[in-house]
């Protein structure tokens, strides 16, 4: 079975550092794009960036860019996304998806998501 | 930036042919998918490539693009279809979701 699992909900305060992991499993990991979609308490989907874990690629949305840090280790299938100092404006629930195809494509296996609550 | 627009909401009732529309600027030159999320799950992609279903996802669901609109069409709609739905499409190494539809099934 293809899927994405990802790490556990986390709490922290402002300023703390983060990451949180997306591990591939059932499907060549290293041939497929990794994207990081951020979902705010009660809004829409907002798309972070996507990494090609093979060669650490990476691509960011102009909105994140300088936000927060995608990277993967494709050793162990793994994707992450990380913080060095976090806001409450952060807190969000974190989905890393897997893009079907190269190019524009969709994103056709999601993970469970990951609840970051940041606050004091 | 690129955007995608999306009614807030749309109402159906059931049986009848909902019609969820998203427009960006020249969108029909690029390919749209959508997204049906209910609460408290993950996405579920529902069309790709503008009309493509993937596998299990029931054919009442079907996609157009053309112009400057994607429309996402859920034919005999039924209760379980009552959901947040979002398309999204490229803009170069970039990708866009639209603000999401809240369909209403009463």
């Amino acid at each position: 079975e293809v899927q994405l699992v990802q790490s556990g909900a986390e709490v922290k305060k402002p300023g703390e550092s983060l990451k949180i992991s997306c591990k591939g499993s059932g499907y060549s990991f290293t041939h497929y794009w990794i994207a990081w979609v951020r979902q705010m308490p009660g809004k829409g989907l907002e798309w972070m960036g996507i990494i090609y874990s093979d060669d650490s690629d990476t691509r960011y949305s102009p909105s994140f860019q300088g936000q927060a840090t995608i990277s993967a280790d494709k050793s162990i299938s793994t994707a992450y996304v990380q913080w060095s100092s976090l806001k409450a404006s952060d807190t969000a629930m974190y989905y890393c998806a897997r893009l079907r195809t190269a190019g524009e494509s969709d994103m056709d296996v999601w993970g469970q998501g990951t609840t970051v609550t940041v606050s004091s | 930036s690129y955007e995608l627009t999306q009614p807030p909401s749309v109402s159906v009732s059931p049986g009848q042919t909902a019609s969820i529309t998203c427009s960006g600027h020249k969108l029909g030159e690029k390919y749209a998918c959508w997204y049906q999320q209910k609460p408290g799950q993950s996405p579920v992609a529902i069309i790709y490539q503008n009309n493509k279903r993937p596998s299990g996802i029931p054919e009442r669901f079907s996609g157009s693009n053309s112009g400057n609109t994607a429309t996402l069409t859920i034919s005999g709609t039924q209760a379980m279809d009552e959901a947040d739905y979002y398309c999204q499409a490229w803009d170069g190494s970039t990708a866009v979701f639209g603000g999401g539809t809240k369909l209403t099934v009463l």
